[in-house]
């Protein structure tokens, strides 16, 4: 069965360090890759996407991701983190051959300390 | 931009009731889903649609059904609520060809009390 895992449940940051959230899946299929952000009380963001091509794609608001095949990963970065970063980060995985359905993970909690 | 607006942001319900929570997307999508979001669980699929009238279950669709009787709304029915379905509930709206992408709207939080 397909699934998404985001090891991380939690995680805390300083403004201006540097992120990585991590994402791993499992999935019988050439994968659709995207991670969507969700601030408090809205629905859900589309940050970047991963269709095919070059593994490292850049997003909104400064983030990037990089898909590696060899790993099953698709982690999201950003260099340097802002306060109005703090929010929830979802990784989700679809495939040309399971229709238009994705399959999310659980999500991680980004808190920005200053 | 494209939007995807859910009739409701809270709703409070008495276990029991029926309940309906509206979907409207401005695109012409032919694509829409229901999910269930829980802490700790991600969002989960109840329901999704690929046409006007057509319907496919998800992953969790039990006391759960819907109704899409026109392309720009899907409509999420619970028939007897129970207190376990309290939830935030999000509709998403899909761009076919190679995009892919699906747009969410705001999130129906719900009680049932």
């Amino acid at each position: 069965a397909q699934s998404v895992t985001q090891p991380d449940i939690h995680i805390t940051v300083s403004e201006g360090a540097s992120l990585e959230l991590r994402c791993n899946y499992s999935y019988g299929a050439t994968p659709y890759l995207f991670w969507y952000v969700q601030s408090p009380g809205q629905g859900l963001q589309l940050l970047l996407k991963y269709f095919s091509g070059d593994t490292l794609v850049q997003g909104i608001k400064g983030f990037e991701a990089e898909f590696k095949r060899s790993q099953s990963s698709f982690n999201l970065r950003k260099p340097s983190v802002h306060w109005s970063d703090a929010a929830e980060y979802f990784c989700a995985v679809g495939a040309r051959e399971y229709g238009n359905k994705l399959v999310f993970g659980a999500g991680t909690i980004l808190r920005v300390k200053s | 931009d494209v939007k995807v607006t859910q009739s409701s942001r809270y709703l409070v319900k008495r276990t029991g009731e029926k309940v309906f929570l509206e979907c409207v997307q401005d695109m012409d999508h032919e694509n829409m889903f229901w999910y269930r979001q829980d802490p700790g669980l991600g969002l989960r699929l109840i329901y999704f649609s690929y046409d006007v009238k057509m319907k496919e279950k998800g992953d969790i669709p039990e006391g759960y059904s819907v109704s899409r009787e026109k392309k720009e709304r899907f409509s999420l029915i619970l028939e007897s609520a129970s207190t376990n379905q309290t939830s935030m509930y999000l509709c998403a709206s899909l761009s076919g060809g190679a995009k892919n992408i699906q747009y969410f709207g705001a999130g129906t939080r719900l009680s049932v009390l």
